[in-house]
């Protein structure tokens, strides 16, 4: 079945340091991307999204680019802020059906 | 407006005691869920209501009773519930695009205690 698979955590990272979490996924056909981003305390905020094969999600000065030859989704940011502390889920939608489907999640922590 | 609101933010409950969580949203969305959390965890789907219709029933136990009064209100009901269901309650909401899911769009959640 469809699935995601996520870096495992926690990071911690100086600010203004390069942040990559990887993400790769397994599913039939063609699935939709996500990053969510939780504050803690706070609910789920979509990061950002890709819904077909190369096409690149940015938010936040985050990006992810959706790689069918390697079936990955990688977050990336080039200059990490305190703010961005927070845990990292990245997300699929399979297109077989109403399913959703979340990896494990990674908490950054951004030290000053 | 991309909002979806959930109340309350706290409950603490007795295992005795019979309360409601409830969420609104009004993106004009047709398909509404409802997730638990536990610490450090992804969230795991509990229910799913399309066009007002449950569709999917994550074998959840029969304390937890969702309901979906019309297309932009989502109750989740809870009677006798165990220490074990304290978690983080989130609701949640999106498109339905010829079946397929589009991005969900989640509340702030309800942070549940069973005493």
């Amino acid at each position: 079945g469809d699935s995601v698979t996520q870096m495992e955590g926690p990071v911690t990272l100086s600010e203004e340091a390069c942040l990559t979490i990887n993400c790769t996924y397994t599913a039939t056909g063609y699935p939709s991307l996500f990053w969510y981003v939780q504050y803690p305390g706070e609910g789920l905020q979509l990061l950002l999204k890709a819904t077909k094969a190369d096409d690149k999600g940015s938010n936040k000065g985050f990006e992810a680019t959706y790689r069918k030859e390697t079936t990955s989704f990688h977050l990336e940011k080039g200059s990490v802020q305190v703010s961005d502390s927070a845990v990292y889920f990245c997300a699929l939608s399979s297109n077989t059906g109403n399913q959703f489907y979340f990896g494990t999640g990674t908490s950054l922590t951004v030290i000053p | 407006d991309t909002e979806v609101t959930q109340t309350p933010k706290h409950l603490v409950m007795g295992m005795t005691n019979k309360k409601s969580l409830k969420c609104e949203q009004h993106m004009g969305h047709r398909a509404m869920y409802w997730y638990k959390q536990k610490a450090k965890k992804p969230p795991e789907l509990m229910f799913v209501y399309s066009y007002e219709k449950l569709s999917i029933n994550e074998s959840v136990p029969s304390r937890f009773s969702p309901e979906c009064p019309n297309s932009s209100l989502l109750n989740l009901h809870l009677h006798a519930l165990q220490p074990e269901d304290s978690a983080l309650y989130l609701c949640a909401s999106s498109q339905d695009r010829n079946g397929r899911v589009s991005e969900q769009y989640f509340g702030p959640g309800t942070r549940l205690t069973v005493t």
